[in-house]
């Protein structure tokens, strides 16, 4: 079964500057994707950036960037620049290719505050 | 507002009695996906429909939940004879066809406390 480790239950940043949240992953398969979503308080869950494992290329968006190691099945969500709103949980997410379903494996969840 | 829809998005019950969450997904969405987030946690996976068919349940959806797509657009989840394990935040979140590792939008949820 697919596990999903978020070793840092909060953080901490302040405005402008950058902060890395930690995930790790343990799974046999050598193709599927992996996910940042990120969940504001009392909002609903948005998708912050996503990775396909075959591609050796760290996905970027804008301020959120990711460190994808998979021989060491690491999964790494950099935020620069943060911002108040980047204050949120954040989950890392893995999603099996074989199966059919693409049901998402979650993390439990990184809380980051950032500081005025 | 085109996003994936959830009602009630608050729910009050007595352990033992029965309750229904409705799920309206993006219209053009043929996947449905439901989840189960308990405090501290992320969100776990309960059920997955393609149009109307239901075709992957976890183990953690008891024989006490059922859920349905009739039509293959909204889909509701029942649970009989709920219990005090049962409070939890319910998600639903649909995605667009799939083998490519879609996106999954997902509601804002469903909260049910068991007293």
């Amino acid at each position: 079964a697919q596990t999903v480790t978020q070793s840092q239950p909060e953080m901490s940043v302040q405005e402008a500057e950058t902060v890395t949240l930690s995930c790790t992953y343990d799974t046999s398969e050598s193709n599927y994707y992996l996910f940042w979503y990120k969940q504001p308080p009392s909002r609903q869950m948005i998708l912050v950036i996503r990775q396909e494992a075959y591609k050796q290329q760290n996905a970027t968006e804008n301020r959120f960037s990711v460190n994808f190691q998979k021989a060491a099945k690491s999964f790494s969500l950099k935020i620069s620049d943060s911002q108040l709103g980047d204050t949120a949980m954040y989950f890392c997410a893995f999603m099996p290719t074989q199966g059919g379903s693409e049901k998402l494996v979650f993390g439990k969840g990184t809380k980051l505050t950032v500081n005025p | 507002d085109t996003g994936v829809s959830q009602d009630p998005r608050h729910k009050i019950t007595k352990r033992g009695q029965n309750v229904t969450f409705r799920c309206d997904p993006i219209s053009e969405h043929n996947r449905l996906y439901w989840y189960r987030q308990t405090l501290g946690q992320g969100p776990e996976f309960l059920t997955y429909f393609q149009n109307e068919a239901q075709l992957e349940k976890s183990r953690l959806l008891s024989d006490r939940f059922s859920a349905e797509r009739p039509k293959g657009s909204f889909s509701t989840l029942e649970i009989q004879r709920t219990e005090q394990g049962d409070s939890a935040m319910y998600l639903c979140a649909s995605s667009l066809n799939g083998g490519g590792g879609g996106e999954q939008f997902f509601g804002p949820g469903t909260r049910l406390t068991v007293l």
